[in-house]
């Protein structure tokens, strides 16, 4: 079964902090993704990447940064934490780019910016 | 219109009713389509995928309907565990880019 682990379950930051959040995939998937779920707009892409050091932005990747060093492990970074980033982010991986590659999800970070 | 769409409900049934959602998706060159599973401050997780064929896992059946762009989730005998957000998962036409709906709210009562 696909493991998705990430870091932190809750976070409490202040404005202006940096901040990481970490997520690592023990299935040797190729694809990894970070996404933030807020009510009423349901999940968001915020950036993604296909392979190691690479990474292409979603769909609102202002305010956010990536890292992926080593295959299993893709970190999100808020460079500046802003109260509007507080939400829940999910990161999630998947086996191969192409059709019917289907998305495994960490158990989330909820995220407060205080 | 947006890519994808589906009734935020709630839909409130009983225990062992039939209850069926749809999503409709605005980008004819789509090929990959998931239901998604999301239950309260929780992960989403995977359902089914839907094949052009339709598919049936258990009490769950999936269908694709490519004319009308819609794609449907069938939900036989209810049981109080089904209580979940459901979440349609389209492909962005021709990449590979996956789009979530907002999700379909199910309430199962006894």
């Amino acid at each position: 079964d696909v493991k998705v682990t990430q870091s932190s379950r809750y976070l409490v930051k202040r404005t202006g902090e940096k901040v990481f959040l970490e997520c690592v995939q023990d299935m040797d998937h190729e694809n990894m993704f970070w996404y933030r779920q807020d009510p009423g707009l349901g999940l968001r892409l915020i950036y993604f990447s296909y392979d190691v050091k690479m990474k292409e932005k979603g769909d609102i990747p202002e305010g956010y940064s990536v890292s992926r060093e080593k295959k299993e492990r893709f970190s999100l970074i808020l460079e500046s934490a802003s109260t509007n980033q507080t939400s829940m982010y999910l990161c999630a991986s998947s086996f191969a780019r192409g059709y019917n590659s289907p998305l495994h999800f960490g158990n989330g970070t909820r995220l407060t910016v205080t | 219109r947006k890519e994808v769409e589906q009734d935020p409900g709630p839909f409130n049934v009983p225990e062992g009713a039939t209850v069926a959602f749809n999503c409709t998706y605005s980008n004819s060159a789509s090929q990959s389509f998931f239901w998604y599973r999301q239950d309260c401050r929780k992960e989403p997780k995977l359902l089914m995928s839907v094949y052009s064929s339709g598919n049936e896992d258990g009490r769950f059946t999936a269908q694709l309907n490519r004319a009308s762009q819609y794609i449907s989730l069938l939900i036989r005998d209810s049981k109080l565990s089904d209580s979940a957000t459901y979440l349609c998962v389209v492909n962005m036409g021709n990449t590979d880019k996956l789009i979530f709906g907002t999700g379909t709210r199910l309430q199962v009562f006894p």
